[in-house]
């Protein structure tokens, strides 16, 4: 049963350019989390998602961040025009349907901005 | 919404000694408290958690306690090993409605041998 996979592993990107970042849960999980974690911190939440519905996205930036989990294929979180402060690792989670507290992280993808 | 505070920030035993990590919580709703485990460029990895149902949880050499009045909970590592090194993070479950989980900052366990 294969874990939570994300990809890709490593980002590079340039300043203005846009990274997007996918996300496919676990076998039967349908709750999606996506997480930021910067150096030597905590996992800080910023978005949750069913598929093709946002429930929570408080964690969200306002601007150049969006989400979405859709119908068929992986989630994705898609940052635009990225600036030096967006590079960090984002992870994702995933959990079921029945037991929506046990979230399972995904080996996340490290962005890095130039 | 919720807030988790973590301590210490760094801690080092010397192998087969017990490790010890505290949390607090603001939401007294908070209901659903996991630990996770993350070793260096690694993913976090769940290793325990506990609910506000019980007071404490063994799992052979890792143990939470609970205290819901206090709305503080403990990770208890027993007989640690060089492999237990990592950083450790408690969380709590939010209950605005969410079922995102609030981190605390971690705790970088180092295990002497």
């Amino acid at each position: 049963n294969a874990g939570v996979m994300q990809n890709p592993r490593h980002l590079v990107r340039r300043r203005g350019q846009e990274a997007r970042l996918r996300c496919s849960p676990m076998k039967g999980h349908s709750h999606v989390y996506w997480y930021r974690q910067l150096p030597e911190e905590g996992l800080k939440f910023m978005v949750y998602l069913q598929k093709e519905n946002i429930i929570d996205e408080s964690g969200m930036p306002k601007e150049r961040f969006s989400a979405e989990f859709p119908k068929e294929g992986p989630s994705i979180l898609r940052i635009q025009q990225v600036v030096r402060g967006d590079s960090a690792a984002y992870f994702c989670a995933s959990s079921p349907l029945v037991q929506p507290n046990e979230q399972f992280f995904g080996p996340g993808t490290r962005l890095t901005v130039l | 919404g919720e807030n988790v505070e973590q301590h210490p920030s760094t801690l080092s035993v010397q192998e087969g000694d017990s490790a010890v990590i505290k949390c607090t919580y603001s939401d007294s709703a908070s209901n659903y408290f996991p630990w996770y485990k993350q070793e260096l460029g690694k993913r976090p990895q769940l290793i325990i958690d506990i609910r506000s149902n019980v007071g404490e949880k063994k799992d052979q050499r890792i143990a939470v306690t609970l205290n819901k009045t206090a709305k503080h909970f403990s990770l208890h590592i027993t007989e640690t090993q060089p492999e237990d090194s990592a950083v450790y993070f408690c969380a709590a479950k939010d209950q605005g409605g969410s079922e995102k989980l609030v981190f605390g900052k971690g705790t970088k366990l180092t295990v002497n041998p």
